[in-house]
């Protein structure tokens, strides 16, 4: 079956500018995750939704991230004023939560390349 | 406080030779434990992962990975490694909610893994 999409793909901007950055997950996929990678380094977690839940914002790195998930389809995020320090590849990834354990399962990531 | 340490940032193997990836962890309770594989320019792949059971796991790509309880530890390994396999690799871990973990998954900062022709 189709895995987790994301697009764009790659994405080059202009300090200053919004971006907004989509992902697909797998289809009945309850739980959705937002990753930041910078260039050489590891995993940091952003965001997560799980079903109808409140989302855990708790990762976000500044009021200019936001994320939006509409019940158990489509996410995006989105950075309001773009800087350079924003120049990561973002990963989202998609999971079936049974109640007690979940595998993610990633997309190939957008690469943002600010300024 | 739940953390994981890949001790090694670059593994170094020949083809043909066993590989291990270290990867050693603290959480409250009984943890679950992933790896991922990391290929050049694309997303994390899922390899395997501990949940309860058998010590020993087995996943994709011939890897296999060992839960040692005592030493806190769950150690990738592959028999005989392949060129293709050079990669970054990730190990992650949480604990179980009802011993007070959340949902988050706290990940190590990656091994290197360059296998040489």
């Amino acid at each position: 079956g189709a895995g987790v999409s994301q697009s764009p793909s790659n994405k080059v901007t202009e300090k200053g500018k919004d971006v907004e950055l989509r992902c697909d997950p797998i289809s009945g996929h309850t739980a959705l995750y937002w990753y930041r990678q910078r260039l050489g380094q590891g995993l940091e977690f952003l965001i997560y939704f799980q079903g109808n839940s409140a989302p855990d914002k708790s990762g976000l790195p500044s009021d200019r991230f936001s994320a939006e998930r509409t019940g158990e389809s489509v996410s995006t995020l989105t950075i309001q004023r773009t800087q350079q320090e924003d120049s990561a590849v973002y990963l989202c990834a998609s999971s079936f939560y049974n109640g007690l354990q979940e595998t993610q399962y990633f997309g190939p990531g957008t690469r943002l390349l600010v300024l | 406080a739940q953390s994981v340490a890949q001790p090694e940032d670059q593994v170094n193997v020949a083809e043909g030779n066993p590989l291990t990836v270290k990867c050693t962890y603290s959480v409250s309770g009984n943890p679950y434990l992933f790896w991922y594989v990391q290929y050049p320019n694309r997303g994390l792949q899922f390899l395997l992962k501990y949940i309860t059971g058998d010590n020993l796991v087995k996943g994709s790509y011939g890897f296999e990975a060992e839960f040692n309880k005592s030493q806190t530890s769950f150690h990738l390994k592959k028999p005989s490694a392949l060129v293709s396999d050079s990669a970054l690799y990730f190990c992650a871990v949480r604990g179980p909610i009802n011993a007070g973990n959340n949902r988050k998954l706290i990940w190590g900062l990656g091994t290197s893994l360059a296998v040489n022709p």
